[in-house]
């Protein structure tokens, strides 16, 4: 079956630690995204890559990084510099990363997410 | 990035139709989507519309499309307690870069 994993689902770490969160995608998509989901909040984009060896900043980067070494793989990293950590984080794909014609079709996967609570 | 808003929370009754509304400030949206997420799950793609449609309907699920006003809306005939989830409403220009709303909470009531 083709799809996104995420792992762990559950994830508990304390202060000061840093933490590395999962992805990875049999989908052959190019595009990779992590998101933060807070109650209220919706969606807020914290990096993505559009290919292999390649990752922009999003929206709220600061205190987490990122590799994207393989194109399946998309892994995560909480750093201790995030103040507030404590949060639900879904990573998606799609299928392209570049900008295709106006009437490309491309929508985003999502993997089932980790919680993530500081202690 | 985008503006995107839904609001938060809509009940309904069991057997009515929900509507879910959303607005968005991009006047250059090509695609808009409607996703589902049920609780401490990832998101469901359940539709989407290109930009040049005013309609699309899917089985139970009707989106309306007002590009002038920048309006978006889907819904839901005979919902079911199945149907209780946040639904997020997402636009992209670019196709590869989207933008989501908050979310809007859809209770139903049996």
């Amino acid at each position: 079956d083709g799809g996104i994993t995420q792992s762990p689902k559950y994830l508990f770490r304390k202060e000061g630690q840093n933490v590395t969160l999962s992805c990875e995608q049999n989908l052959n998509h190019d595009a990779m995204y992590w998101y933060r989901q807070d109650p209220g909040q919706g969606l807020r984009l914290i990096y993505y890559s559009q290919i292999v060896n390649d990752f922009q900043k999003g929206d709220i980067a600061e205190g987490y990084s990122v590799s994207r070494e393989k194109k399946e793989s998309f892994p995560l990293t909480v750093t201790s510099a995030q103040k507030n950590p404590t949060a639900f984080y879904l990573c998606a794909s799609s299928i392209y990363g570049a900008r295709q014609g106006l009437s490309s079709y491309n929508e985003q996967f999502f993997g089932p997410g980790t919680r993530l609570t500081v202690l | 990035g985008e503006d995107v808003e839904q609001s938060l929370f809509l009940s309904v009754r069991e057997g009515d139709s929900s509507v879910i509304n959303c607005t968005y400030t991009d006047s250059s949206s090509t695609y808009l989507y409607w996703y589902k997420q049920e609780p401490g799950a990832g998101l469901q793609l359940l539709t989407y519309i290109f930009s040049n449609m005013d309609m699309k309907q899917d089985q139970r699920l009707t989106v309306l499309l007002n590009k002038k006003d920048k309006h978006l809306s889907l819904r839901i005939a005979d919902t079911q307690t199945g149907d209780s989830a946040i639904y997020f409403c997402a636009e992209t220009s670019t196709g590869n870069q989207f933008y989501f709303g908050t979310g809007t909470s859809l209770t139903v009531i049996p």
